[in-house]
Formats: C-alpha cells, structure tokens, sequence
C-alpha cells in the first residue's frame, strides 16, 4: 500500500518549453502532496507544499510562477515548470500523506528533467 | 526552524560489518523522526519512523534507530549489513503537528562484497 507514482520518469526538452509532471497516489487519497527538488548528491529540497483545492504553499525562493502548482483532486497533484531554462534541470520527486496518517510521506519515484 | 545533521557523508563497509549511520537535529519542541532509503536508481522508501514510546524503534530489513532525546540524536543502526543495503541512507525530521519533512544531506553507504 502507500504507492505514489509520477510521470513521466523522465524528459528532455528545449529551453523555453514548459513541462508538465504528475503526481499520483495510487491506493490511498491524499491531503497534502509535496515538491521537492534533488541535486547531484545531495539531499532533497522541499520547493512546496499543496493541499487538494487550495493554493499551493512554497518555500523562500522558490519562484510561485515559474513553479506552478495544482491539486485538483485527492489524488492528482501537478509540477508545471515554466519556460524552462538549463538550470532547471534537475530530480524533481513528489511525496504525499494518507489522511489520517499525515505525519508519513511516501515519495514517487521521481522525474528526471533535463533542459537543453 | 529545524535542522537535520548527517556527519557521515560515505560509508564503505564490508559484508558483515556492523553499521551505524549519525544523525542529529536541532529543534527545541516535540519531533517525528524519520529514516528513508534510496537504492540506486530507484526512489525513497521509508525505513523506520520515531513519532513516540520505546526510543529504539525496529525498521525493516533489520535496521534499528534509537532516539536519545538528551543529544537530538536517531542513529541508525544494524548489526550486520549486506551488500544489497549500498544505498543512500536520509534522516529527516517533522515537528509534530506539521507535515513538512527537513532533510539531512544523506550518507551513501558502499558495501563491498
């Protein structure tokens, strides 16, 4: 139980393209997903935090309209990247809480975006 | 807000070794305390988790973690490791009523056959 995917795995696209990633929770609805954005060896940076039929909440520094956001169910959160620059490449990795187990994050296997 | 140290940035250990991977917090409240495992190419899975009672906690694959309040410590621990545990190995911490996770900066761990 407790499965989170996303999709898709991977992506190559141009610079100034926008990308679309979902994040799904398979067998048990959600309350709360999470973004969160891995560099090379390093540890996980939560970007931000969305809630199903609400604005999303993002840490310092995280641009709100390049990053944007929508929760339109208890299951389907989306990370669209704006006009994406070679910086934003990156490992992009969706979690999300059951309710009523909303201490525990299950984490999808992550997005691999690479821009040219 | 809160903090999450891993000292240990590579571990390489022999098949059989014992292990034990440090981590330490700073935050003054009540946390959840967590241990998540990333085998190469795959993604974050949930090792072991804290939130309260008994302070050693048993995950699964044989790993342990203990809390010890006193020096915001939850080190993971297990007694004999196997070469299929080479894996990066991440603490992290909530405060308690709220979700967000902190990081640490994860230790990646190598066993050699």
């Amino acid at each position: 139980g407790a499965v989170v995917s996303q999709h898709p795995s991977w992506v190559i696209c141009k610079s100034g393209t926008s990308v679309k990633i979902e994040c799904r929770s398979l067998d048990f609805q959600a309350t709360t997903m999470f973004w969160y954005r891995q560099f090379p060896k390093q540890s996980l940076m939560l970007m931000a935090t969305s809630n199903e039929g609400s604005k999303a909440t993002y840490e310092q520094g995280v641009e709100k309209d390049k990053f944007l956001i929508n929760h339109a169910s208890l299951t389907l959160s989306t990370l669209t990247v704006t006009s994406a620059h070679p910086e934003d490449s990156s490992f992009y990795i969706c979690s999300a809480t059951p309710q009523g187990a909303q201490e525990t994050q299950y984490f999808g296997p992550g997005t691999r975006l690479l821009v040219l | 807000a809160q903090s999450v140290s891993q000292h240990n940035h590579h571990v390489i250990l022999s098949e059989a070794a014992s292990l034990e991977l440090g981590c330490n917090y700073s935050y003054g409240g009540t946390v959840n305390l967590f241990w998540y495992v990333q085998y190469p190419g795959q993604h974050l899975q949930l090792l072991l988790k804290y939130f309260s009672g008994d302070p050693l906690v048993k995950g699964i694959k044989g790993f342990e973690a203990e809390f010890i309040k006193s020096k915001f410590s939850f080190n993971l621990r297990k007694p004999s490791v196997q070469w299929s545990d080479t894996a990066e190995y991440f603490c992290a911490v909530n405060v308690f009523g709220n979700e967000k996770l902190t990081f640490g900066t994860g230790t990646r761990l190598t066993i050699i056959p």
